[in-house]
Order: C-alpha cells, then structure tokens, then sequence
C-alpha cells in the first residue's frame, strides 16, 4: 500500500517558471525525501528532511513538511528542461526504517 | 552514478519460469532493498537485507525470494513468473537498516518483461 501520495499527478510548465508538488502521507514518519527519475530509469536522492525540521534547501529546491496536517511539498524555482522527470516522496513511519514511495508527479517542463 | 550496478538490464521471460536479478551495493553500504515499479506507478517495496538476514518484506507472495552475500550484494528470485510480474526491478542499497542517513541509492533497475 501506498503510504506518501504525491498531487499532482502530471504538471506541465514552461521553462523558468516555478514548480510545486505535495506530498500527502498516513502516519507518523521519521523522516521524508524526496527523489527524481528520468524516464525507465534508477531514482536518484534529491533531499531529506527529518520529521523535527520545517524546511529545508538545496540549491533550486525548497521541500517544507508540516507534521501536523502530514503533508510535504517540493518547490523547484527557475526550472529547466531538464528537470523533466518523475518526482516521488518516500516517507518511513516510526518503527520502520523502509522508505514507502507514492505514485509520483510527472513534470514536464517546455523549453 | 551511484555505484549500485544491475544486471541484466533487459530480459523476456515466460509464464511459469524463474527469474535471478542481481545487484552490487555501493561501497561500504551493508544494507540492500528491492522494489519493483510497475509502468506507471511508484516503487513497491519487496524486501530488505542487512547483513545477510531479512530486515524486513512487503506485500509480495513467497514465490519472491532475495538473498544477500558476505560483500553485501544481493539476488531476486522470482519463481512461477507471472504476466503481473513484468515490471522494473529496484535495487537500492543504504549504510545500516536503522541508522545512517536512511537515504537510499538506487541502480538503473532490471526491466523484466514475462510474456
């Protein structure tokens, strides 16, 4: 079963603009990430953000978690073409250490 | 790159035959997860070893089976391939099953198509 739940699911944007996707999880969790994948290919780590932390940030990218409505979003500023990609968060309840992935958002960006 | 090495990319099997993926960890990770991503969907989490013993298993039938060696890399084995089995084969590795970053390093994954 799915525990994260990412909205939405497609988003289609024009190059520079700003993308934001949620993510919408069950249970408490110890931490939440975030991860990219190129189509058929392996997911690659984009951020992490522990369950006692609010925000956080890397390079083009913001990811905030609120623990009390369970939810987190990723905001990519200035995309690129080449942020095309699926975006999944995975989150590990407390008690588990195995990150459980949503569906993911499909974002594709129009030169 | 991440140092997580899949092998085979691509294989076309049958109904009701038997299928062995394999992975390579990363370096000084001692702890290997499988997922299987359906075309379409999120990975589903098989199972997850740590240091040669099962940490932990999703919701998948016993016909599923993994194992993990002294240098931490790992098989799936899938028995009596089914049509639904068809799918992309995650393997992820990450240093310790409750302790470091809990961040995970994936491979590029066995597309596994049963016919």
């Amino acid at each position: 079963s799915q525990q994260g739940e990412e909205d939405p699911q497609a988003l289609s944007i024009q190059e520079g603009e700003n993308a934001t996707m949620n993510c919408s999880y069950k249970t408490s969790i110890n931490n939440l990430q975030w991860y990219r994948q190129n189509s058929g290919r392996g997911l690659v780590h984009l951020i992490l953000i522990r369950s006692n932390e609010r925000e956080k940030h890397s390079g083009r990218l913001r990811v905030t978690l609120d623990t009390s409505k369970k939810s987190s979003s990723l905001l990519i500023t200035a995309s690129r073409a080449a942020d095309t990609a699926s975006y999944f968060c995975a989150t590990d309840a407390v008690g588990s250490y195995i990150p459980t992935f949503g569906r993911g958002t499909s974002l594709i960006v129009h030169p | 790159e991440t140092g997580v090495t899949q092998s085979p990319t691509h294989l076309i099997k049958t109904r009701g035959q038997q299928v062995t993926l394999r992975c390579s960890s990363q370096s000084g990770h001692n702890t290997v997860s499988w997922y299987q991503q359906a075309l379409g969907q999120g990975p589903q989490f098989i199972f997850q070893y740590y240091r040669e013993e099962e940490n932990g298993r999703g919701n998948f039938p016993p016909r599923f089976s993994g194992l993990q060696f002294p240098n931490y890399s790992s098989e799936l084995n899938v028995n009596a391939l089914e049509l639904d089995d068809s799918a992309l084969y995650l393997c992820a590795s990450s240093l310790g099953a409750s302790g470091g970053t809990g961040e995970l390093f994936f491979g590029e994954g066995s597309r596994l198509t049963v016919l």
